[in-house]
């Protein structure tokens, strides 16, 4: 059974860090990693999707890399801002009947002027 | 205007009650998911559908129903046999379901309370 973990759980730092979110996964036979907003009470923004043959993907000022043997993906924010300030989840679609997603718990972020 | 409409926003329900949570979508996609969220997690999948006429059971199904008559429909019932049902609910749909470059679109979500 796919497991997702995110660390860390929530993160906070000063305008203008660039900073680095995490997401694991269990089992490396997977379709694709797709990474989310989720602002409070909302519903999921779709950030960026890498496809199991991909290295990683950008976009603006978003850079997100998959190295599916060690089971890994990371989110890379560049010059954050107030209005990065979110949760943000990643969700692996695996498994013997590609339907199924599964997501990880999020990290939140705050990004303080 | 594409997208996945969910309504209503805020819906309560009373103990013994059944509930439909709607979803609606006008992005022509095969595929339509239903999944929970509870506080400080992350979404937890009830039931999905590739085609029309055709579900199936997520991780946690029990106590939920669902129907794919049409293909932009894919309306939730929580019955009474779901013990917990306070949570957030979020319909999303992908253009299929099986491939690599699929990506997943949301709705803006139900909060359900049981009074």
């Amino acid at each position: 059974k796919q497991e997702v973990t995110q660390i860390p759980a929530a993160l906070s730092v000063p305008e203008g860090e660039n900073l680095v979110l995490n997401c694991s996964f269990t089992d490396s036979a997977i379709y694709n990693l797709q990474w989310f907003r989720q602002d409070p009470g909302k519903g999921l923004t779709s950030l960026l999707l890498i496809q199991s043959s991909q290295r990683e993907q950008t976009s603006g000022r978003l850079n997100a890399s998959l190295d599916k043997s060690s089971g890994r993906s990371t989110l890379y924010i560049a010059a954050s801002q107030p209005g990065d300030s979110a949760t943000y989840l990643c969700a692996v679609r695996s498994g013997t009947n590609a339907g199924k997603s599964t997501f990880g718990d999020g990290t939140t972020l705050t990004v303080k002027p | 205007d594409g997208g996945i409409t969910q309504s209503p926003k805020y819906l309560f329900r009373k103990e013994g009650q059944n509930v439909t949570l709607s979803c609606e979508q006008n992005l022509n996609h095969d595929a339509m998911y239903w999944y929970r969220q509870d506080p400080g997690q992350g979404l937890r999948l009830i039931y999905y559908s590739q085609i029309v006429n055709d579900f199936q059971k997520g991780d946690i199904a029990e106590g939920y129903s669902v129907s794919r008559e049409k293909k932009e429909s894919f309306p939730l019932t929580v019955t009474s046999a779901q013990k917990n049902p306070t949570a957030f609910y979020l319909c999303a749909s992908s253009r299929t379901s099986g491939a690599s470059t699929d990506t997943q679109y949301f709705g803006p979500g139900t909060r359900l309370t049981v009074l």
